[in-house]
């Protein structure tokens, strides 16, 4: 199964901006809207971005996303102790007829 | 107050049968799509399947066809994903997933549960 790839680890001192790549293909990302979600893990993922780089109400604006072809990236910017946490990014993929997922990125706040 | 609440954890034999749950409240059950996802360890996810309770309408991911059911219950408000004989290969954690009123492009999932680790070994 195809799988969104993302880099295993980003970190950030309190305060900076970090950014969190997802490559896909035509098939997802490049024809198909991107969605972002937080895991602390023994938790339930939590959706952070929805298309159009819409926040679900509780979500700070400190979070954005952007797309270019098959690539995305989540943003987040002031970052905060509380942002330490895995994240992945989903896309509707049209081969699949289903969805699929980043391979997660460990955000740590130094 | 959307939730989904699954249940706990499970340690199984090779060739046991198990059937895990995803208990639903918050909304009209039947109306969205709900689905299942799986975490090997140190892997990310993948797309299992998803059913429309509405009609028990059931889609599989290809890589899981044939090798899980996945049913629901709208009485109780509630998903399953079921095996009839696992394999040291189905050790991961299980997540369930609301989607939308449709499943198509243009649907995401926006309510997951908490994960049901399943450990399967002799």
């Amino acid at each position: 199964q195809s799988m969104l790839i993302q880099p295993p680890s980003a970190s950030g001192t309190p305060g900076q901006r970090v950014t969190i790549s997802c490559s896909g293909g035509s098939s997802n990302i490049g024809s198909n809207y991107v969605y972002w979600y937080q895991h602390l893990p023994g938790t339930a993922p939590k959706l952070l971005i929805s298309r159009n780089n819409q926040r679900p109400s509780g979500v700070p604006d400190r979070f954005s996303a952007s797309e270019s072809g098959t690539s995305a990236s989540l943003a987040i910017s002031g970052l905060r102790s509380e942002d330490e946490a895995d994240y992945f990014c989903a896309a509707w993929d049209d081969s699949l007829r289903g969805y699929v997922f980043g391979s997660g990125t460990k955000v740590s706040v130094l | 107050e959307v939730q989904l609440v699954q249940s706990g954890a499970e340690v199984k034999k090779p060739g046991e049968s198990l059937k895990i749950s995803c208990a639903s409240s918050g909304y009209s059950f039947s109306s969205y799509w709900i689905g299942w996802a799986r975490q090997m360890p140190g892997r990310g996810l993948e797309w299992m399947g998803i059913i429309y309770p509405g009609d028990s309408d059931t889609r599989y991911s290809p890589s899981f066809q044939g090798q899980v059911t996945i049913s629901s219950d709208s009485s109780t408000g509630t998903a399953y994903l079921q095996w009839s004989s696992l394999k040291a290969s189905d050790t991961a954690m299980y997540y369930c997933a609301r989607g939308g009123l449709f499943y198509t492009a243009g649907s995401y999932l926006d309510y997951w549960g908490q994960g049901t680790l399943v450990t399967v070994s002799s």
